[in-house]
């Protein structure tokens, strides 16, 4: 049982380019999140999905999108990286959202120069 | 505002001491309170868990926690600390109205021998 499995583990990006974070969970999840976590601010929540084929956006949406084809799978795309989207972000998936506990992945490390 | 609040950034405490993590929330009703550890490198395990019933509720690892209604808190204790559990612990609130949880900045620990 993998759970929760975020890929890739590292990315160096440049300022412009693109990239898309791959989150899949094995677990039959309704609800997935994406969180950023930056040094002395906890975790804030980017995007969000109750559900296959819905997404909305969460507390610090701005250059990221995401999209949830499959109940399974949950992607982040950045679409023009900057520098400030370095950061360490981290997938997590809940059965059925707030009353019941999320499950997170290993988290993924962008740096962006 | 709505927001979810450690005060302690970082504690140091002795192995085999007693620990106290304070957590303070201001959302409008009992929301689904949670905390979680992250160790070094990785994502986020869940410690325990308040919903409803009984204020003081059990965890894994030996940690507990009081739900208290009128100061809108949620402390994280253990009796006796041990060299193993220092991480960051991140206090997490989830309103019972919405689909959001919402984190503390987080509190690091440090264990002396």
């Amino acid at each position: 049982n993998a759970g929760v499995t975020q890929t890739p583990k590292f990315r160096v990006l440049k300022t412009g380019q693109s990239m898309t974070l791959l989150c899949a969970q094995d677990m039959n999840h309704e609800y997935m999140y994406w969180y950023r976590q930056d040094p002395g601010m906890g975790l804030r929540l980017i995007h969000y999905s109750v559900g296959e084929g819905t997404t909305a956006k969460g507390e610090v949406p701005d250059g990221y999108n995401v999209s949830r084809l499959k109940k399974q799978n949950f992607l982040l795309g950045l679409e023009s990286a900057a520098p400030s989207q370095t950061s360490v972000y981290f997938c997590a998936s809940s059965p059925r959202g707030p009353d019941s506990p999320l499950h997170f992945g290993n988290g993924t490390r962008l740096t962006v120069t | 505002a709505q927001s979810v609040t450690q005060p302690d950034i970082h504690i140091t405490v002795s192995e085999g001491a007693s620990l106290e993590l304070r957590c303070n929330y201001s959302y409008g009703a009992t929301p689904y309170l949670f905390w979680y550890v992250q160790s070094p490198g990785q994502g986020l395990q869940l410690l325990l868990k308040y919903f409803s019933g009984d204020t003081l509720v059990q965890g894994i690892k030996g940690f507990e926690a009081e739900f208290k209604r009128s100061q809108s808190s949620f402390n994280l204790r253990k009796p006796s600390v041990h060299w193993s559990d220092a991480a960051e612990y991140f206090c997490a609130v989830a309103p019972n109205t919405g689909n959001q949880f919402y984190f503390g900045t987080g509190t690091s620990l440090t264990v002396i021998p």
